[in-house]
């Protein structure tokens, strides 16, 4: 059975003070890593895709890099509107579309 | 503006009646998924449809139904059969295609009063 765990449950961050968020997970075969930001009371907003371990992609503040076995969204000196819950999926190989979703991470940043 | 259009965003219903939330996508994508969230849980996927007058249980199907009848619309019907029915669903969809990202909707919050 394909299972995501992400950690830490909570974060909270001073503003331009650097960390990083955990996703493992555990799937026959990856297709593809996918990190979403959630906002109170909305749908999941998609960041960034990752399919092979080694890749990276950065947009703004925010990189996402992946191994074999996890992925970290690391995020360079957050600003207050960071703060959001972090999802991560993975789709697994011969899972048709199927997403599997961790719990969230989230984060506040405060100033 | 290409997107998912869920609605209502807020729901209230009586307990033992059935209520349907509606989910339609403009961005002419294939797959179509249904999710229930839970505070501090995951996305916890109920159906998906890869195709038209096709879709596949998930890992919570039971207590709901979902039909596809036209590639643009997914409804999900909550029935009387879901024992805790109060939570926020979330609609998305995906195009075609191995590396794909799924879209997702504004969700609707149900409350069983």
């Amino acid at each position: 059975e394909d299972q995501v765990t992400q950690s830490p449950e909570a974060l909270r961050l001073q503003e331009g003070e650097s960390s990083s968020l955990n996703c493992s997970y555990t799937v026959s075969g990856l297709r593809g890593l996918f990190w979403y930001r959630q906002d109170p009371g909305k749908g999941p907003e998609f960041l960034f895709t990752l399919y092979s371990a080694g890749e990276e992609k950065e947009k703004e503040r925010l990189k996402a890099t992946l191994t074999k076995k996890e992925s970290f969204l690391h995020i360079t000196a957050p600003k207050p509107e960071d703060s959001a819950t972090y999802l991560c999926a993975v789709q697994a190989v011969g899972t048709a579309s199927k997403l599997t979703f961790g719990t969230g991470t989230r984060l506040q940043v405060t100033l | 503006d290409g997107g998912i259009t869920q609605s209502p965003k807020y729901l209230f219903r009586k307990e033992g009646q059935n209520v349907t939330l509606s989910c339609e996508q403009n961005l002419n994508h294939d797959a179509m998924y249904w999710y229930r969230q839970d505070p501090g849980q995951g996305l916890r996927l109920i159906y998906y449809s890869q195709i038209v007058n096709d879709f596949q249980k998930g890992d919570i199907a039971e207590g709901y139904s979902v039909s596809r009848e036209k590639k643009e619309s997914f409804p999900l019907t909550v029935t009387s059969a879901q024992k805790n029915p109060t939570a926020f669903y979330l609609c998305a969809s995906r195009p075609q295609g191995l590396r794909t990202e799924a879209f997702f909707g504004q969700g609707t919050r149900l409350t069983v009063v």
